[in-house]
């Protein structure tokens, strides 16, 4: 079956950078697009980007377009998401989700189980 | 972007009871490109609706998603308690990018 699993917690101090991991399996990497979503505590979802993991390119929200970096390996089947300049707002949980269409914009019908990043000074 | 408004934020009901949820969005939502989800305590948000109206593989039918344009609806005919939760619209059809909504609360009166 269909699986994204992502990487442990994290605590990480302000100013500094964090690289989740997001690793897929039941499927073919390459065939479908993979967004970041984030929500911070007791908050609504918030779209980040996303990957085409066929030819690495990516799209970001304008929000983090200065600050994320979304990378993949094919090898490995895996996506990763960077977020730089770490403040105590991006306290959040993220998640990994793919998309089931042609294009990147679609709904998501897999996530991932999140990753709960905690930023503190 | 469009921004997408829920109402209510809560929405408090008894089992067996119709659930009635809105998503109102600030522009035309194209080609009814509008999701729904269900999130529970400690969980990743579960598909439920997509194209406005398409329940999502497994969906019971007690849950059904309707509109268009600007306005979207998703109803629960008759709650069950595992129905209790907060729910999220998603739009996905423009250019400028994905957008959720602040979701409604569906809490046990």
């Amino acid at each position: 079956q269909m699986q994204l699993v992502q990487s442990g917690a994290e605590v990480k101090k302000t100013g500094s950078s964090v690289k989740v991991s997001c690793k897929a399996s039941g499927y073919t990497f390459t065939y479908r697009y993979l967004h970041w979503v984030r929500q911070a505590p007791g908050q609504a979802l918030e779209w980040m980007g996303w990957i085409t993991p066929f030819n690495g390119n990516t799209n970001y929200a304008q929000k983090f377009q200065d600050r994320v970096t979304i990378t993949r390996d094919r090898s490995m089947s895996t996506a990763y998401m960077e977020l730089s300049s770490l403040r105590s707002e991006d306290t959040a949980m993220y998640y990994c989700a793919i998309t089931t269409g042609t294009t990147p914009e679609d709904y998501f019908d897999y996530w991932g189980q999140g990753t709960l990043v905690t930023v503190s000074s | 972007e469009i921004v997408l408004t829920q109402s209510p934020g809560t929405l408090s009901l008894s089992p067996g009871e119709r659930a009635t949820l809105s998503c109102r969005a600030s522009q035309s939502v194209s080609s009814s490109y509008l999701a729904w989800y269900q999130q529970k305590p400690g969980q990743a948000p579960r598909l439920l609706i997509y194209g406005a109206s398409s329940r999502a593989t497994g969906i019971p039918d007690r849950f059904s998603g309707s509109g268009s344009g600007t306005d979207f609806t998703l109803t629960i005919s008759r709650l069950e308690p595992e129905d209790f939760a907060v729910y999220y619209c998603q739009q996905y059809g423009s250019s400028s990018g994905i957008t959720f909504g602040q979701g409604t609360r569906l809490e046990i009166k």
